[in-house]
């Protein structure tokens, strides 16, 4: 049990410009989840996937952002067209399986910056 | 919706002293679980404790327990025997007990500084 992997720990982009981040849950378990979490702030949910279905998302996820888990291992979250206030720490977080008796375990989290 | 409202943006306590932690909520639901999880300065959120909203019975893990007063839709955290290694941003978390509901809704956490 390595822990839940997220890359990269930093990323500092331009206005404008696309990014993505990788996820790697834990292995065998199935749900992985999406966070933001702003300055001052606790996280806020995104979105979950129960192997590779994406099973709800937030309002707070617009159009520009699109996260993907294709093989029900690794995910993917990507904004297009960043903004500043895309600025946050994205969190990943999975559990063995779903429900409240399943722990979420987090990752350490991307630290985004958009100048 | 569910909100979750901690008011202590911060708090300190001086090592091996008691401290408390305040959460509040508001949910219609009747049953649900409650959180507190740790988030060091290494960024990784732990969780602390847990608690189920039927169970009248308030959580204990070690040194960290929990006053849940449902009626008052209040959920505290006391920490006994206060560490070093207890200085973090804890948050206060609420999630349905809907088994396809998976959100986590968390409070704007509280800051704990231990004092040597």
């Amino acid at each position: 049990d390595t822990g839940v992997s997220q890359d990269p720990r930093h990323k500092i982009t331009k206005r404008g410009q696309n990014v993505t981040f990788r996820c790697d849950p834990i292995s065998e378990h199935n749900r992985l989840y999406w966070y933001r979490q702003t300055l001052g702030q606790g996280p806020e949910f995104l979105t979950y996937f129960q192997n590779e279905a994406q099973l709800e998302k937030s309002r707070l996820l617009s159009d520009r952002f699109s996260a993907e888990r294709p093989k029900g291992s690794f995910s993917t979250l990507e904004i297009q067209r960043t903004e500043q206030g895309d600025s946050a720490m994205y969190l990943c977080a999975s559990s063995f399986r779903g429900g409240p008796d399943s722990p979420l375990h987090f990752g350490n989290g991307t630290r985004l910056t958009v100048t | 919706a569910q909100t979750v409202t901690q008011s202590q943006p911060e708090m300190s306590v001086q090592e091996a002293e008691t401290v408390t932690l305040s959460c509040t909520y508001d949910t219609s639901e009747s049953d649900y679980y409650l959180f507190w999880y740790k988030q060091p300065p290494s960024r990784q959120m732990i969780l602390v404790i847990r608690q189920e909203a039927y169970k009248q019975q308030n959580a204990t893990e070690n040194r960290f327990s929990v006053n849940f007063q449902k009626a008052a839709k209040s959920f505290s955290l006391k920490i006994s025997d206060s560490q070093l290694g207890d200085a973090a941003m804890y948050f206060c978390a609420y999630r349905s007990a809907d088994f396809g509901n998976e959100k986590l809704t968390f409070g704007t956490g509280t800051r704990l500084t231990i004092i040597p």
